[in-house]
């Protein structure tokens, strides 16, 4: 069975600061992993994936993540933060060894403030 | 538009009121996904349909969920005898292929069991 654990439910950065949020994932076979954003009212967007190859993928809105195999980690992180970026982030797994196709597993989410 | 749309965005039953939940996913894509959002909580998968077959219904919490797809495009996630622990926010998701490594969400409706 796959989990996925989300360090700190709430992180608060000041504007133009580093922004890092923690996802770690246990997994029996190679995962896929996600990240997504989802601003309120609205459904999840994709922020970035990693799938195969380069371990550091860069997504949308300046976002970036690195997989560590052997920290079985998954961190989101963006140099300087926006008003704008104040959102819930989910970090999610899957893996194609179930009969539910690409079927996710979800952490908790962290949510993050942004202060002027 | 093209993107995955849900109807109603809100829904409020009393208890044990039986609802309805309506996704339409993208044209085309194949694979359609149901998941439940608690309030404060990741979303938690539900079911999943590959065109119009239910290949896996597993986290369907009570024999009160049903879901269907019968033409392989629009799907309904029905609810019986709603209680108030059903209150979340339901997600429908849907990717192109089977082994598509994405998949596009819909805006969710937020039911309420009062």
């Amino acid at each position: 069975a796959q989990s996925v654990t989300q360090l700190g439910s709430h992180v608060s950065v000041s504007e133009g600061a580093l922004v890092l949020l923690r996802c770690n994932y246990s997994s029996s076979v190679p995962p896929y992993l996600f990240w997504y954003v989802q601003y309120p009212n609205q459904g999840l967007q994709l922020l970035l994936k990693y799938t195969t190859g380069a371990t550091l993928v860069k997504g949308i809105n300046g976002f970036e993540a690195e997989f560590k195999k052997s920290e079985t980690s998954f961190h989101l992180t963006k140099p300087s933060a926006h008003m704008s970026d104040a959102a819930e982030y989910f970090c999610a797994v899957s893996d194609l060894n179930n009969n539910a196709g690409n079927m996710l597993t979800f952490g908790g989410g962290t949510r993050l403030m942004v202060k002027p | 538009g093209a993107g995955v749309s849900q109807s109603p965005r809100y829904k409020v039953a009393k208890r044990g009121q039986d609802v309805a939940l309506r996704c339409d996913p993208i044209s085309g894509h194949v694979s359609l996904f149901w998941y439940q959002q608690a309030l404060g909580q990741g979303p938690e998968f539900l079911t999943y349909f590959q065109n119009e077959a239910q290949l896996d219904k597993s986290g369907l919490p009570s024999d009160r969920f049903f879901a269907e797809r019968p033409e392989g495009s629009v799907s309904t996630l029905k609810i019986q005898r709603t209680q108030q622990e059903d209150s979340a926010v339901y997600l429908c998701a849907s990717s192109f292929e089977v082994w598509s490594n994405e998949q596009f969400f819909g805006p969710g409706t937020r039911l309420t069991v009062l």
